[in-house]
């Protein structure tokens, strides 16, 4: 079946460090490849998407790349700020099935000023 | 409304109890989804609406959770004689056909 798998937390930065949150899937086919982000007593946002290989994914200064070749979908911003303090989850949906998400465990951000 | 609504935001109940969830999508979204956040599981989808019809229900874990949609707005998950392992954040989401899902904040279960 479908799985998701991202780097293990929490990740603990300082402010203006640069982010990488690494994303692999297993799925057979071109499944649709997304961030999710969850801030402390807010629900799931959508942060960015991709749904073909090569396309890539931006908001926020964050960006992710659909990389076929490697099922990866890795999660970057240059420089971040303690407002990104929040916790991560990457995620695709297959097809027609485009809300039924296949959810990665979550990785807990933490920004220090 | 302008987002999901949910509610309880917090319930706390004895084991063996039944509990009622209720969600209530924005305004115009046909579709509806249930998903469960447990620290052993992670975010787990749980079942699927289109307006009042479920085509997907894979899942829901045993018999005893159901779920219901009504007017094609408001959806209740029931939890029947509920076990300390159903304990978890319920959350809901709503989307238009094909569009972005919008989550609701969760209800936080909690069985005793």
């Amino acid at each position: 079946g479908d799985s998701v798998t991202q780097m293990e937390g929490p990740v603990t930065l300082s402010e203006e460090a640069f982010l990488t949150i690494n994303c692999t899937y297993t799925a057979t086919g071109y499944p649709s490849l997304f961030w999710y982000v969850q801030y402390p007593g807010e629900g799931l946002q959508l942060l960015l998407k991709a749904t073909k290989a090569d396309d890539k994914g931006s908001n926020k200064g964050f960006e992710a790349t659909y990389r076929k070749e490697t099922t990866s979908f890795h999660l970057e911003k240059g420089s971040v700020q303690v407002s990104d303090s929040a916790v991560y989850f990457c995620a695709l949906s297959r097809g027609t099935s485009y809300g039924k998400l296949t959810f990665g465990q979550g990785t807990i951000l933490t920004v220090h000023p | 409304g302008a987002g999901v609504s949910q509610s309880p935001s917090n319930k706390v109940t004895e084991k063996g109890k039944d509990v009622e969830l209720r969600c209530d999508p924005i305004s115009g979204h046909t579709a509806l989804y249930w998903y469960r956040q447990s620290l052993g599981q992670g975010l787990e989808f749980l079942i699927y609406f289109q307006g009042n019809s479920a085509p997907d229900k894979s899942g829901l874990p045993s018999d005893r959770f159901s779920a219901e949609r009504t007017g094609g707005s408001v959806s209740t998950l029931t939890i029947q004689r509920t076990q300390q392992e159903d304990s978890a954040v319920y959350l809901c989401a709503s989307s238009s056909f094909g569009g972005e899902l919008f989550f609701g904040e969760g209800s936080r279960l909690t069985v005793l």
